[in-house]
């Protein structure tokens, strides 16, 4: 399956400040890739849908002008959070879906993010 | 909320015992998968069961699938220490196959 890699690990920044966060997929060309969010010890909820080449789909709730993604290639997108709040300190997780595995999508080993 | 339910939340027992998860969805779907994730990890697909399936096996995995009842379940046989992890349930609904709703998830620890 496709391998998928996130960048940072882990940020801790101040409030205020924009983080933004890289996800590729290293061996699989991904014309889509989603976006989702994990608080501690909850389940995962998707943000976004991230297209090549196109503006992503955001899910009811998610304010695209707070999480800005850019999908520039078929091996990176990113998520930038702007103005981050300590409400905004989070997992986010992206993955990758392969097309030629059906369903199955392939996950990112996520991005902690802590905001102060 | 769309959002699948999974219970039990968690769940302890002794390596070597069985370990039964359940998931109930809302929607018509074109399939479910479970995936595992380690704690503060990235999650791995374990296993995909397709609406017209009713139960599939992998290694120690067998997951059934009651679309009637709109529930499935995960079992796990003769568990190790090793399958501690956050288990979670995600459908992909019939219309836009693209979109995964996650279940609630079940923390599972196994004792050695």
């Amino acid at each position: 399956g496709a391998v998928v890699s996130q960048h940072p690990s882990w940020v801790i920044c101040k409030s205020g400040t924009s983080v933004k966060i890289e996800c590729r997929s290293l061996d699989f060309q991904a014309t889509t890739m989603f976006w989702y969010r994990q608080f501690p010890k909850q389940s995962l909820m998707l943000m976004a849908t991230s297209n090549e080449g196109s503006k992503a789909t955001y899910e009811q709730g998610v304010e695209k002008d707070k999480f800005l993604i850019n999908h520039a290639s078929l091996t990176l997108s990113t998520l930038t959070v702007t103005s981050a709040h300590p409400e905004d300190s989070s997992f986010y997780i992206c993955s990758v879906k392969d097309w030629s595995s059906y369903n199955e999508q392939f996950f990112g080993p996520g991005t902690r993010l802590t905001v102060l | 909320s769309q959002q699948g339910e999974e219970d039990p939340q968690a769940l302890s027992i002794q390596e070597g015992e069985n370990a039964t998860m359940n998931c109930s969805y809302k929607t018509s779907i074109n399939n479910l998968q479970w995936y595992r994730q380690n704690s503060g990890r990235g999650l791995v697909h374990l296993i995909l069961i397709r609406s017209n399936e009713r139960e599939k096996h992998s290694g120690r995995l067998r997951v059934t699938l009651d679309t009637s009842k709109k529930s499935s379940s995960l079992l796990i046989t003769a568990s190790r220490a090793a399958d501690t992890a956050s288990y979670f349930c995600a459908t992909a609904i019939s219309y836009n196959t693209d979109k995964l709703i996650f279940g609630t998830g079940t923390r599972l620890q196994v004792f050695p």
